[in-house]
């Protein structure tokens, strides 16, 4: 079975652009989350979606923004990109939010590096 | 609100030696405790969970962690390090429920042969 897909893998934006991230979770999985793990620093929660609903909300700028769709993949959006935006965007699938029920899957990551 | 702290930023460990690396939590409620290993360029990979069922928690590739509510620690251990399990560990804690999960700054494992 497939695991986490993310893409694009790699990709460089010009500050002030804005750059959508996608992400399929693992059949069946319903819940997805969003981390952003600058370089040397641990993941941080960025968003997190069940059911095509926002669960939960990191402590980032509303110029982060995220949707879910009837498939369950997701989407996460970024606009007036800074230099400091420039990331590993780390998606997450699980059978439903609770991660002291259900194992967390991590996609392998896109790279964003912003000029 | 719920944190960890990962002691160490780097360790060294001789292959065939013990690995030990140190994760302190910080918790208003229960938590749950994890451990990640995140290889170069990959994503992560649950190692382990403690969920309050078992206070020593084996995990795979021969990983375990005690949880120790006296202390508030949860440090991951192997008996013998392996060449391959040089990576990026990374300690992380939550509430129960539908709670995001938090992460330390990571532990970089070197093996040396």
């Amino acid at each position: 079975d497939a695991g986490v897909t993310q893409s694009p893998t790699h990709l460089i934006k010009t500050r002030g652009q804005h750059v959508t991230l996608r992400c399929s979770p693992i059949s069946g999985h319903k819940s997805v989350s969003w981390y952003q793990q600058v370089l040397g620093q641990g993941p941080q929660f960025i968003f997190q979606y069940y059911e095509k609903e926002e669960r939960g909300r990191g402590n980032f700028p509303d110029r982060f923004s995220a949707r879910q769709f009837p498939n369950y993949s997701s989407e996460l959006n970024v606009n007036a990109l800074l230099l400091g935006d420039s990331a590993l965007y780390l998606c997450a699938s699980s059978l439903d939010p609770s991660p002291s029920e259900n194992t967390i899957y991590f996609g392998e990551g896109s790279w964003l590096t912003v000029v | 609100a719920q944190s960890v702290t990962q002691l160490g930023s780097h360790v060294s460990v001789s292959e065939g030696a013990l690995v030990l690396l140190r994760c302190n939590y910080s918790s208003s409620v229960p938590p749950y405790l994890f451990w990640y290993v995140q290889y170069p360029n990959q994503g992560l990979q649950l190692l382990l969970k403690y969920t309050s069922a078992a206070t020593l928690v084996k995990g795979i590739n021969g990983f375990e962690a005690e949880f120790k509510k006296s202390e508030t620690s949860f440090h991951l251990t192997k008996p013998s390090a392996h060449m391959s399990d040089a990576a990026e560990y990374f300690c992380a804690v939550s509430g129960s429920g539908y709670q995001k999960v938090t992460f330390g700054t990571g532990t970089k494992l070197q093996v040396i042969p």
